[in-house]
This record gives C-alpha cells, sequence and structure tokens, in this order.
C-alpha cells in the first residue's frame, strides 16, 4: 500500500461542475502539499497546510490531521483546471515529499 | 523574480551514450532536489542537495547516475551509458530550506528520449 493514496485515478467533469480530489497519507507529516502540472508544463505548488483549510479563488483545501486525509475542491470548474493534480506528504522531521500518484482531471466546455 | 530554470528542454540521445542535464535553482535556496517522472507515471525522487552536499542520493537508480552542486548553486544530473529505460522527464525544484513543510519550486524540466 503506497503512503499517500490519491482518489480518484482520472476524473472528467463538466464546466462549472463543483471537483473533490481526495488524498489519504499513512505517514506523520510536517505539511501537506497541492501540486498541480499541467499537460507538458512545470509543476506549481498550489497550497501548503498543517492544519484547517486554505482558500486561493476557485481552489480549496482542507485537512484532517486525525484521520490523515486531505481534499482540494474546485469550485465552478472551468476547462483551464485541465491538469493532473498531486498531493504529497511532507514527511515530519525530514526534507522529503512523499508523492501521491496523481489525479489527471479533464473539464469539458 | 526568476524561477528554477533547466536546460536542455529535451534531449534524444542513443543509447550508450552519456548525457548531462542542468539545474539553475532560485538564487538563495539551499536545498535543490532530483526527480523524474516516467510516461503516465508519479514523482520519483533521486537525489537531495543541501549546499553543494548530497546528504541523500538514495533515490538513484544505478550507479550510471551521479549528481553534483558547485557553489551551493547549479547542479548538473548525469547519465552513464544511457538506457532505453531513462527515457523519462527529469524535474528538477529547489526550496528556501530543506524541511519538507517548506514549498518546492519545480524547473519546467528536461524530457530525455533515448533511442
Amino acid at each position: 500500500k503506497n503512503e499517500v493514496e490519491q482518489s480518484p485515478q482520472n476524473l472528467t467533469a463538466q464546466e462549472g461542475e463543483f471537483i473533490t480530489i481526495n488524498c489519504s497519507y499513512s505517514v506523520g507529516i510536517s505539511a501537506l502539499h497541492w501540486l498541480q502540472q499541467h499537460p507538458g508544463g512545470g509543476i506549481v505548488s498550489l497550497f501548503m497546510l498543517s492544519s484547517g483549510k486554505k482558500k486561493h479563488g476557485r481552489l480549496i483545501a482542507t485537512i484532517n490531521i486525525q484521520e490523515k486525509h486531505s481534499s482540494l475542491h474546485i469550485t465552478a470548474s472551468h476547462p483551464r483546471d485541465s491538469a493532473v493534480y498531486i498531493c504529497a506528504a511532507g514527511s515530519a522531521g525530514t526534507y522529503k515529499y512523499i508523492f501521491g500518484t496523481g489525479t489527471r482531471l479533464k473539464v469539458l466546455a | 523574480g526568476a524561477g528554477v530554470s533547466q536546460s536542455p528542454s529535451n534531449k534524444v540521445t542513443e543509447k550508450g551514450k552519456d548525457v548531462e542535464l542542468r539545474c539553475d535553482p532560485i538564487s538563495g535556496h539551499t536545498a535543490l532536489y532530483w526527480y523524474r517522472q516516467s510516461l503516465g507515471q508519479g514523482l520519483e525522487f533521486l537525489i537531495y542537495f543541501q549546499g553543494n552536499s548530497a546528504p541523500d542520493k538514495s533515490g538513484l537508480p544505478s550507479d550510471r547516475f551521479s549528481a553534483e552542486r558547485t557553489g551551493g548553486s547549479v547542479s548538473t544530473l548525469t547519465i552513464q551509458r544511457t538506457q532505453q529505460e531513462d527515457s523519462a522527464v527529469y524535474l528538477c525544484a529547489s526550496s528556501f530550506r530543506g524541511t519538507a513543510s517548506t514549498e518546492q519550486y519545480f524547473g519546467p524540466g528536461t524530457r530525455l528520449t533515448v533511442t
């Protein structure tokens, strides 16, 4: 079993839909990171969180430390949100990110 | 300001040749990471630098892979005697500190194709 599990692996949505991507981890963390990778593009950091909830525009990230679970929500999805979303657990006491395998999101116009 | 840059962006090489991939981190970032992403796969850790030293080389797949960092800045990943299974995107990232609660900034990657 992977230390960081994401679901779903693939997701297709219609423009305007509310989207949720889930991440569960089994390691102790100092932070949980959500990253975005566009096709052919580099990786950008969306959120880093260690508790509670963060919001940036239409994106919301939440984390439940007790349940070792985080979610990334996209409200009013748009085709430009199409990308791979990666959850990474920042392993406590180390420098390491432990990556999930990513969720490939496609938003149709 | 300038982000992390990598060169070349694409590299096609024949099996058995050596290749060098370069990473220029963000100025002032002491930590530097190399990752590999094979087609359709997740990110695979290769090596971590703190300053010029590499306290963790555990992710290097074989002794054909080596990396160095000079002046606490530029890093070079070298793959000797390339094999077809080395084909992947090689990503570099840097961060202000080498802790897992520090944001890593990723470069655009080098796509390596071994024919």
